[in-house]
């Protein structure tokens, strides 16, 4: 049963510590997806990869959101320094070349105080 | 550029009672429509799909959704609903006019709450 998983699941951290959260999206999608989830915003996109390339990072604050994929077969969200409105649950999502569709894995609830 | 409005934030229900979950997207251009479903403290998982073919779309645990591109709607149906049900419920759409983008565009979410 392919499905994405997402490490940790939780993550308590202080103000200004480095948070990184990792994705192994399903194998042989090539898309992944980062949002952020919050009662306010919603579901938020941050990034958007296709074959390891960053396509979209719009709705990623740059100044301390960082996305990669290290390989095909990893892609990880870091945070440099966080800050309390960083709480939110982060989910990751992969797809295939040729659908729409996107597999959302677990999700990493982040509290930061 | 497309958007996504689900026009109820909550929708309380009796268990067996019918429900229908409204979306509606903003463009006309072609497009292919989603649901998905998320339970309490787990992601999101895809309940149908409209991609092209019949308006009426069939999905898992009983719901299914109706393609109208004239009213450019696509609500979530379910005739018997069950306490199992109580979820957070998504539509999301795909603008095929903007290439080769894989990127949805998501509404803010329906909470289902079904009560015995």
């Amino acid at each position: 049963d392919a499905r994405v998983t997402q490490t940790p699941r939780h993550k308590v951290t202080e103000m200004g510590q480095e948070v990184t959260m990792r994705c192994q999206p399903i194998l042989g999608h090539n898309t992944v997806f980062w949002y952020r989830q919050t009662m306010m915003q919603g579901l938020e996109l941050l990034a958007y990869f296709r074959n390891r390339a960053p396509l979209d990072d719009s709705g990623m604050p740059k100044d301390r959101f960082s996305a990669e994929m290290p390989d095909a077969t990893l892609a990880t969200l870091k945070i440099q320094p966080s800050e309390p409105r960083d709480s939110a649950v982060y989910f990751c999502a992969s797809g295939s070349a040729n659908s729409y569709e996107q597999y959302f894995g677990p999700g990493t609830r982040l509290t930061v105080t | 550029a497309q958007s996504v409005t689900q026009l109820d934030s909550q929708v309380p229900v009796f268990e067996e009672a019918p429900v229908e979950l409204r979306c509606n997207y903003s463009s006309s251009v072609s497009v292919y429509l989603f649901w998905y479903v998320q339970y309490p403290n787990q992601g999101l998982q895809l309940l149908l799909k409209y991609l092209s073919g019949s308006t009426l779309v069939k999905g898992i645990n009983g719901f299914e959704a109706e393609f109208n591109k004239s009213q450019t709607s696509f609500h979530l149906r379910k005739p018997s609903v069950h306490i199992s049900d109580t979820a957070e419920y998504f539509c999301a759409v795909s603008d095929l006019s903007a290439g080769n983008n894989r990127k949805l565009i998501w509404g803010l979410g329906t909470s289902l709450a079904v009560n015995p």
